[in-house]
């Protein structure tokens, strides 16, 4: 089966480097999925990871370690836009298994 | 953005009454999921569709059911609505690439937001 936990709700301020973690157990492996949902709307795709390491893309970054079934987001230079809910998810069989959800509020 | 759309965007329903929630896709994917999302449970998948008239059932399908008769549409339906099913439901689609490192990347359609009274 599948476990995903995230932490449910975090605060950072404006400017700043937050870290949201994300630990998984499954059933084999086929990558790591992070999704962005802004209140009121869809989710949409940040990243995925399927080899140990960090990812970069501007901002944001995306860290794995298959060894510890553990993930990361960091985003750099807050802004306020980037409050919103941030999502992990895994594969398996053709779906997405999706963690509960970490909101994140960024304050001025 | 992948042209995905969901009709009604709201919907306000009494309880016991049918409800068919649609999904359009205009990107000629194979896959389809339906899912609701409820503060605490995050996104739960419902159904899910991997080609025309093949489903199969998520974690959260009792009280549902899906039909795909064409590859752009996939309707929810909700037989007799109840106050639980009050909810944001979410549709999605992907296209698994052979090999492909973004195989299970899924969008999502704008959501539509139900209410059961």
């Amino acid at each position: 089966g599948q476990n995903i936990d995230q932490p449910t709700e975090m605060t950072a301020t404006e400017g700043a480097i937050v870290q949201i973690n994300c630990t998984y157990q499954t059933s084999g492996f086929n990558g790591l999925f992070w999704y962005q949902q802004h209140a009121g709307e869809a989710p949409t795709f940040l990243s995925y990871n399927v080899l140990d390491g960090l990812e970069e893309k501007g901002r944001f970054s995306s860290f794995l370690s298959r060894s510890k079934g553990y993930s990361y987001l960091l985003l750099k230079e807050l802004q306020m836009k980037d409050s919103a809910s941030y999502l992990c998810a895994v594969p398996q069989g053709g779906k997405l298994i999706f963690g509960q959800g970490t909101e994140l509020s960024v304050k001025p | 953005d992948a042209g995905i759309t969901q009709s009604p965007r709201h919907k306000v329903t009494e309880t016991g009454t049918p409800v068919t929630l649609r999904c359009h896709q205009t990107e000629n994917h194979r896959y389809m999921y339906w899912y609701r999302q409820d503060p605490g449970h995050g996104l739960r998948l419902i159904h899910y569709s991997y080609g025309v008239k093949d489903t199969d059932k998520g974690e959260v399908s009792d009280g549902y059911s899906v039909s795909r008769s064409k590859t752009e549409d996939f309707l929810l339906t909700l037989e007799s609505a109840t106050s639980s099913q009050t909810s944001v439901y979410f549709c999605a689609i992907s296209e698994p690439l052979a090999g492909g490192l973004s195989s299970y990347e899924q969008y999502f359609g704008p959501g539509t937001r139900l209410t059961v009274t």
